[in-house]
């Protein structure tokens, strides 16, 4: 089993739309969530931790289950300029090594 | 502006060549870099960590005469695919972590070997 699974989508949504995914991880041992974007053939880009309690940024919204073992990215009032690939990342320990789930493409239409 | 610089973001060479990736972290120092590798459509996959003044730790898999890796400073990782086939084509892309732990990602580079 893979340490970090996403749905790879793709998940295509008219603007203005909500959009949520998941991540699963395996390892209960796990400290650390981040959510980050990638565009096409570009680095990723940090676009926001993931706290016990759930965090907002803006229209973006993530949650933290670990009772069963995975974070969440909710989309609201969906721009064109989200369409990307976001990554979950979760980290172990406190040795900085993230692992990365291999993405869930969103597509937003006008 | 980027705090970690890779260089070259695009490299082309013949099956067989040595191929040199850097990475710097500009604004400061890092005392660990790490190397990933990343296929099309498929999770970045961690490949080493890179400690200055000592040995590259290699995931599993990966083959440390294959990629060399060296970290002589505090702001140079260098990343080097010896004797490249086409199945090493791929987006390299380092990170490097601060002193506050987050981690700074380079543009990646992209390599295809012919």
């Amino acid at each position: 089993r893979k340490e970090v699974e996403q749905d790879p989508g793709p998940f295509n949504v008219p603007e203005g739309a909500t959009v949520a995914f998941n991540c699963t991880y395996s390892n209960s041992a796990s400290q650390s969530f981040f959510w980050y974007r990638q565009d096409c053939r570009k680095e990723p880009k940090l676009l926001m931790s993931v706290y016990s309690s759930g965090n907002e940024d803006g229209r973006f919204t993530a949650q933290l289950n670990r009772a069963s073992q995975y974070i969440s990215l909710l989309i609201r009032d969906s721009k064109l300029s989200d369409s990307a690939t976001y990554l979950c990342a979760v980290r172990r320990s406190n040795d900085y090594k993230l692992s990365f789930g291999a993405g869930t493409t969103v597509t937003v239409r006008a | 502006g980027a705090v970690v610089s890779q260089h070259p973001s695009r490299v082309i060479c013949k099956s067989g060549t040595s191929v040199k990736i850097e990475c710097r972290s500009l604004d400061f120092q890092a005392t660990t870099m790490f190397w990933y590798r990343q296929f099309p459509k498929k999770s970045l996959m961690l490949m080493a960590t890179s400690n200055e003044g000592s040995k590259a730790t290699y995931e599993q898999g990966v083959e440390k005469d294959k990629f060399l890796i060296n970290h002589a400073s505090l702001t140079l990782s260098t990343l080097t695919v010896t004797s490249a086939h086409p199945e090493d084509s791929s987006f390299y892309i380092c990170s490097a972590s601060g002193n506050t732990g987050e981690l700074f990602f380079g543009e990646g580079s992209r390599l295809t070997v012919l």
